[in-house]
């Protein structure tokens, strides 16, 4: 069965940097793109980016988060990470992998808090 | 980007009820539109896809309409499993946007 599974939890101080993987298990790495999507506490979901993990890992991240947020990938172990520079204290989040399945997320990582605090 | 705009943002029913959640975009989607539920502490879990597919393993009494800029999910008779939030979201054009959430309550 599909499977993504996420590392845990987080705590960095703003202006740090924070590293989250996404394990897949169950199917073609390769074949199906992979996104990241966030959830500060009691808001509402937002869009960061998207990597295809086949081919040359090409990219893309939405414009809010251009020249801080950088996913990569490792074939080898079927992980896609994501990577989140200058962190903010607004960036504290709930974070998300999501299996791109065609025009759908049908399978998503079970979340990891990313807490900003000094 | 494309704004997308649920409403209502809260919602108090029975079990039973028959309810209805609206979601708007700001310009034409076509039918690229998702909806999600969650449940407190989890991952969102795929619905309904391409504004009317059912995703496998989901429930008859769930279903999705609309076209265009608008669109609508119903829950045909409200289980007391249901009670969680609906996120719509649309995959028409990245950023793949997604509307700010319909908390559903128990009355």
């Amino acid at each position: 069965q599909v499977q993504l599974v996420q590392s845990g939890a987080e705590l960095k101080k703003p202006g740090a940097s924070v590293k989250i993987s996404c394990r897949a298990s169950g199917y073609t790495f390769t074949t199906y793109f992979m996104h990241w999507v966030r959830q500060a506490p009691g808001q509402g979901l937002e869009w960061m980016g998207v990597i295809n993990p086949g081919g040359d890992s090409f990219a893309t991240y939405a414009q809010k988060f251009q020249g801080r947020l950088t996913l990569t990938r490792d074939t080898s172990t079927s992980t896609v990470y994501m990577n989140l520079n200058s962190l903010r204290y607004d960036d504290t989040a709930v974070y998300f992998c999501a299996r791109g399945g065609g025009d759908k997320f049908d399978y998503w990582g079970q979340g990891t808090l990313v807490s900003v605090s000094s | 980007d494309i704004q997308m705009t649920q409403s209502p943002s809260s919602l108090s029913a029975s079990v039973g009820d028959r309810i209805t959640i609206t979601c708007r975009a700001n310009q034409s989607i076509t039918t690229y539109l998702n909806w999600y539920q969650q449940k407190p502490g989890k991952a969102p879990n795929l619905l309904i896809y391409a504004t009317s597919n059912l995703q496998s393993g989901v429930p008859s009494r769930f279903s999705g309409s609309g076209s265009g800029t608008d669109f609508t999910l119903t829950i045909s008779s409200l289980q007391r499993e249901d009670f969680a939030t609906y996120h719509c979201q649309q995959s028409y054009r990245i950023p793949y946007t997604f509307g700010q959430g319909t908390k559903l309550e128990i009355k």
